[in-house]
């Protein structure tokens, strides 16, 4: 069955310190994939998206994530994190298979981000 | 400015009181869904739309109803809520079905049933 992991339930950063939110999927064809990030009280927001091509990409706010199809992989990162970074990161991917639009989200990584 | 709405934020309810969530979305998309949150489980699909009268059932659709009269409108009813319908539920919206597409959500609708 599709899925998508993400191993963290938690994690805690210095403000200032680097970052890297893991992200695994399980799927048998080319993977539509994104990060969304939900801060507190708020939506989803859309953080950056592999579809093909370069598979390190750029998304706002200074994230990065990249696709490594041997690892079935899609891990976000920031060279700095800032305190309003703290917030609820979800992993997704869309098993365009299906058909139906569907996005299958990981569990999201709380991240805490220390003075 | 481009978004999805949805209304109310917050409604607390009691069991079996029929209630209307509405979802508009501003962007002339053709697909719209809605998802609900629970800990631990990220997000899962209820219900999604293709396009204007095609919908289709979700992961989670049990106790849920849907209709798009219009293109912008997707409500979501729950005919007679029951506590494990408390939840925080967001409604989506992409430009087209049947292509891989950045979904926008709304600000989410938290839910509780008592």
């Amino acid at each position: 069955a599709q899925s998508v992991t993400q191993p963290d339930i938690h994690i805690t950063v210095s403000e200032g310190a680097s970052l890297e939110l893991r992200c695994n999927y399980s799927y048998g064809a080319t993977p539509y994939l994104f990060w969304y990030v939900q801060s507190p009280g708020q939506g989803l927001q859309l953080l950056l998206k592999y579809f093909s091509g370069d598979t390190l990409v750029q998304g706002i706010k200074g994230f990065e994530a990249e696709f490594k199809r041997s690892q079935s992989s899609f891990n976000l990162r920031k060279p700095s994190v800032h305190w309003s970074d703290a917030a609820e990161y979800f992993c997704a991917v869309d098993p365009y298979s299906s058909n139906t639009g569907k996005l299958i989200f990981g569990q999201g990584t709380t991240l805490q981000v220390k003075p | 400015e481009a978004q999805v709405t949805q209304n109310p934020r917050y409604l607390i309810t009691v069991t079996g009181k029929k209630l209307t969530v509405t979802c508009s979305q501003n962007m002339n998309h053709e697909y719209m869904s809605w998802y609900r949150q629970d800990p631990g489980l990220g997000l899962r699909q209820i219900y999604y739309s293709m396009n204007v009268e095609v919908t289709d059932k979700g992961d989670v659709p049990e106790g849920y109803k849907v209709s798009r009269k219009e293109k912008r409108n997707f409500p979501l009813i729950l005919e007679s809520p029951s506590p494990n319908q408390t939840s925080l539920y967001f409604c989506a919206s992409s430009l087209r079905s049947g292509f891989p597409d950045t979904q926008y959500f709304g600000p989410g609708t938290r839910l509780t049933v008592l």
